[in-house]
């Protein structure tokens, strides 16, 4: 029940990409994506509604296949302040159920 | 500030004791989620409730830990009888509504240490 979140560990320079993946075996409501600093509570970054649906602020957009139960975390240009763990939250029913979570480290 | 409060930050048992988290919601919601977090772990859903109800409660265990959000007051999770492997970061959540598809906006959390 608990998606699969990939990579589970990344490492970048301050600019380059990173794309994080979650997918789910059951079929999803919505997925939702938040970020989590070291020793800090989880923050809210967006939630997808629909198969297909694109949303994104600043440098930072995900995506959502209904039909694959798949969804993507694009990070563009990332910046030292991206750094942390990032979780994705599949909604089932009343509730979401979190990935392990992908740690993000961004090196100056 | 209107975010979500849990107290206390730090909250440090011996084994046999009892221990009780609070969580106040943001102004405005009355949906409350409860969440377990281990070192290097993603966030355990353990149970979900509105005021004076418990709506799904399929992550606690079954033996003593219990949740309740009362009509006046913060939601309290408590687990009785602490074991070290209690030992963990708690997390609340609220939302404005209920369903999966409305972001949950989360406290602090609570750090469990059971000596």
């Amino acid at each position: 029940q608990q998606p699969v979140q990939s990579p589970q560990a990344v490492i970048l320079r301050e600019g380059e990409d990173a794309v994080i993946n979650c997918s789910s075996s059951k079929a999803l409501y919505s997925v939702h994506w938040y970020r989590q600093k070291h020793g800090e509570a989880p923050v809210f970054l967006m939630i997808l509604l629909k198969g297909g649906e694109q949303k994104g602020h600043e440098k930072i957009s995900a995506s959502f296949n209904e039909k694959k139960q798949q969804s993507s975390l694009y990070l563009t240009a990332s910046q030292l302040s991206y750094s942390g763990t990032y979780f994705c939250g599949a909604g089932l029913g009343d509730k979401i159920i979190f990935g392990k979570g992908t740690r993000l480290h961004i090196l100056p | 500030n209107a975010g979500v409060m849990q107290n206390p930050r730090h909250l440090v048992r011996r084994r046999g004791q009892e221990a009780r988290l609070r969580c106040s919601p943001m102004k405005g919601h009355s949906h409350v989620y409860w969440y377990r977090q281990l070192p290097e772990e993603g966030l355990k859903f353990m149970v979900y409730l509105q005021k004076e109800n418990i709506i799904d409660e399929s992550g606690m265990p079954k033996e003593r830990f219990s949740a309740e959000f009362p009509k006046e007051g913060p939601s309290i999770l408590r687990i009785q009888q602490v074991v070290r492997g209690d030992s963990a970061a708690y997390f609340c959540a609220s939302s404005i509504q209920g369903a999966s598809n409305q972001p949950q906006h989360f406290g602090d959390g609570t750090r469990l240490s059971i000596l």
